[in-house]
């Protein structure tokens, strides 16, 4: 069975940096054709798709937050990590990360419940 | 802004069938790249509907079937049940001289009146 489960902070200060990790299990990311994805969604809106890993640890951005992102991954201990610097209260959203593998086609195949993040001083 | 465009909203009664659009433009659904959906259910993360613009994957009811053509897709659910009131969002792939980026539409609401 396939799962994931995000974690960090639940409340973040402005001008703060947000690590979140992506911890799962049920498929390796050393597997070829493999990918982990970050997804949030601010409350009532859309979804935004942020970075993408790959298990050959090519790395992929949202061209919007680019310069503020930064993923990785630990294929040892089966996690991936985000994180995202200069916080402010726009960031506030539901964080997921999924996983995308290439036999998908590019789709999220299998979700995170996500985890809330709010940026408020 | 989206990059892909979606109605905010769909209603039909149970059993009926409903469509939802989703529009994109030359580089991104019209570039070829493949469209997938998802249903997210009030308070739940979202969940693989179609990818591959019409395949299922396994569990999804044959109730729901995709299509692209040209720069739109489309979802469509037929024999609609008071299960199905979710939102649905698109997702494709988007290139461009500015960049390439994962890209999902606004999103839509179905209601199961």
């Amino acid at each position: 069975q396939v799962t994931l489960r995000e974690s960090g902070p639940a409340l973040v200060k402005p001008t703060q940096t947000l690590t979140l990790t992506c911890t799962f299990s049920g498929f390796s990311l050393s597997t070829s054709g493999m990918c982990v994805s970050w997804v949030r969604q601010p409350p009532g809106k859309a979804l935004e798709w942020l970075a993408l890993i790959d298990w050959d640890d090519d790395k992929y951005y949202s061209t919007s937050l680019k310069t503020r992102l930064t993923i990785s991954k630990d294929t040892s201990k089966n996690q991936v990590v985000l994180t995202m610097t200069n916080m402010d209260p726009v960031d506030t959203a539901t964080y997921y990360c999924a996983r995308t593998p290439f036999t998908s086609g590019g789709a999220f195949d299998i979700w995170g419940q996500g985890t809330m993040v709010t940026v408020s001083s | 802004q989206s990059v892909l465009t979606q109605p905010p909203s769909v209603s039909g009664a149970p059993g009926q069938r409903v469509t939802i659009s989703c529009t994109g433009s030359s580089s991104n659904i019209g570039a070829g790249y493949d469209v997938h959906w998802y249903q997210q259910l009030p308070g739940t993360a979202p969940k693989l509907l179609i990818y591959g613009n019409s395949n299922r994957p396994s569990g999804v009811p044959d109730r729901f079937s995709g299509s692209k053509s040209g720069t739109s897709a489309s979802l469509a659910i037929t024999g609609l049940q008071a299960e199905d009131e979710a939102d649905y969002y698109c997702q494709s792939y988007d290139s461009s001289l500015s960049g390439s980026n994962v890209v999902f539409g606004g999103g839509t609401k179905l209601t199961v009146l």
